[in-house]
């Protein structure tokens, strides 16, 4: 049972280029996360879908897009890195009903340059 | 809206010893509180969640937190660390009803000493 999986675990990019952090979850969970997480900041979320076919901003959302591409997709893009974004993501996922009991993936440190 | 508030970045307890783990939380009424583990290099795992009810909890690991309404607090335990459990613990949030956001605190990391 491989949970909640992201890709790439580490990425350095040059300031202005662009990737896609992939995220699958194969719990057959409604809702996905994207946070990010920076020393004495904990995790802050980026942007959210409650279901297949919707996407909401989080707390931080400049600079960011996201793609809900089914339900166990859910990509989140920066079209032009900027070393501000330099941080561990981390996707997570839910069933949706009210648990509130998210599982997370194992991250990827990202470095801007 | 919610916040969370964990006054200690760093603890250091020596293997053995008892632990408690700050959390201070705001929100308007009850919320859902957590506390999620994280080990290095790994992603975040719940210990242990309140949503109502009793509010001593009982989590994995051997860790308790009891929910305090009038200190606004939720703090975690455990009565004898193992060097096993060094890692950084965050205490997160959740509005009742409506959407599944958690709102996380900034992390107490955890050192065990022999």
């Amino acid at each position: 049972n491989a949970g909640v999986t992201q890709t790439p675990k580490f990425q350095v990019l040059k300031t202005g280029q662009s990737m896609t952090l992939q995220c699958a979850q194969d719990m057959n969970h409604n809702s996905m996360y994207w946070y990010r997480q920076d020393p004495g900041m904990g995790l802050r979320l980026i942007y959210y879908s409650a279901s297949e076919g919707t996407t909401d901003k989080g707390e931080v959302p400049n600079g960011y897009n996201v793609s809900r591409l089914n339900k166990r997709e859910f990509s989140l893009r920066l079209e032009s890195a900027a070393p501000s974004q330099t941080s561990v993501y981390f996707c997570a996922s839910s069933e949706g009903r009210g648990e509130k009991k998210l599982f997370f993936g194992s991250g990827t440190q990202l470095s801007v340059l | 809206a919610q916040s969370v508030t964990q006054p200690d970045i760093h603890i250091t307890v020596s293997e053995g010893a008892s632990l408690e783990l700050r959390c201070n939380y705001s929100y308007g009424a009850t919320p859902y509180l957590f506390w999620y583990v994280q080990s290095p290099g790994q992603g975040l795992q719940l210990l242990l969640k309140y949503f109502s009810g009793d509010t001593l909890v009982q989590g994995i690991k051997g860790f308790e937190a009891e929910f305090k309404r009038s200190q606004s607090s939720f703090n975690l335990r455990k009565p004898s660390v193992h060097w096993s459990d060094a890692a950084e613990y965050f205490c997160a949030v959740g509005a009742i009803g409506g959407n599944e956001k958690l709102t996380f605190g900034t992390g107490t990391r955890l050192t065990i000493i022999p």
